[in-house]
């Protein structure tokens, strides 16, 4: 049973920058995995981010990035802003797909 | 532009099966690279993928719980079907579909509650 590991909870200061990380329980995150990054806040359906390591949607903020960082695959915001307290989820494929458990973003 | 919209039932009684139709618009599953995945959320938990279908009717799915799951395709009416069997408590969860073209999930449906309870 393949497992995705991201960091439970981060918290933030207004305007400052955090990484977010995704782990393989199989090994080292590549490109091959084709990691995607998804936003969501209560009550609303996901909201995707970052496709295939560091793409961006054409709605995707400015201060999000998608990298492969130290074997992992990161989900950096640079200057965060209050909106962007919610829960995270990367994404990764194994020839089925798995997500990660998630992250509570809060920004204080 | 691209939607989704899941629908079925919103209660099954353990060891009955759900039927999900997810019916789309703004885009074709004759598309080279297009898919259709669907998604699940527990309460208050993390997502789980479940199960894609692609373009060509190739089908992946979740080994955990492939055994249950069937997923299809009908191209003409823009739908695609999720059906999963022997439905217990613990399946309680927000179902969504989304749209994927090759390696990205880029839109997703709002999301339907279904609830399994005797």
């Amino acid at each position: 049973q393949t497992v995705v590991t991201q960091e439970p909870s981060l918290t933030v200061s207004p305007g400052g920058t955090v990484t977010l990380t995704c782990a393989s329980s199989t090994g080292a995150v590549t490109s091959g995995y084709y990691p995607n990054w998804f936003q969501q806040k209560p009550g609303q359906a996901p909201r995707a981010l970052i496709y295939s390591t560091s793409n961006k949607h054409s709605w995707t903020p400015a201060r999000f990035s998608g990298s492969l960082l130290g074997g992992k695959a990161a989900l950096t915001l640079s200057g965060v802003q209050p909106e962007d307290e919610a829960e995270y989820y990367c994404l990764l494929y194994y020839g089925a797909w798995v997500f990660g458990g998630g992250t509570k973003l809060t920004v204080l | 532009q691209i939607t989704l919209k899941e629908s079925g039932p919103t209660l099954v009684k353990p060891t009955q099966t759900l039927t999900l139709t997810c019916t789309f618009s703004g885009f074709s599953l004759s598309t080279s690279g297009v898919g259709v995945g669907w998604i699940r959320q527990p309460p208050g938990k993390a997502l789980e993928w479940l199960a894609l279908i692609y373009w060509d009717d190739d089908k992946r799915y979740s080994p955990s719980l492939k055994s249950r799951l069937t997923i299809t395709k009908d191209t003409s009416k823009n739908q695609v079907v999720l059906t999963m069997t022997n439905m217990d408590p613990v399946d309680t969860a927000t179902y969504y579909c989304a749209h994927v073209d090759t390696a990205q999930f880029d839109y997703w449906g709002q999301g339907t509650l279904v609830t399994v309870s005797s």
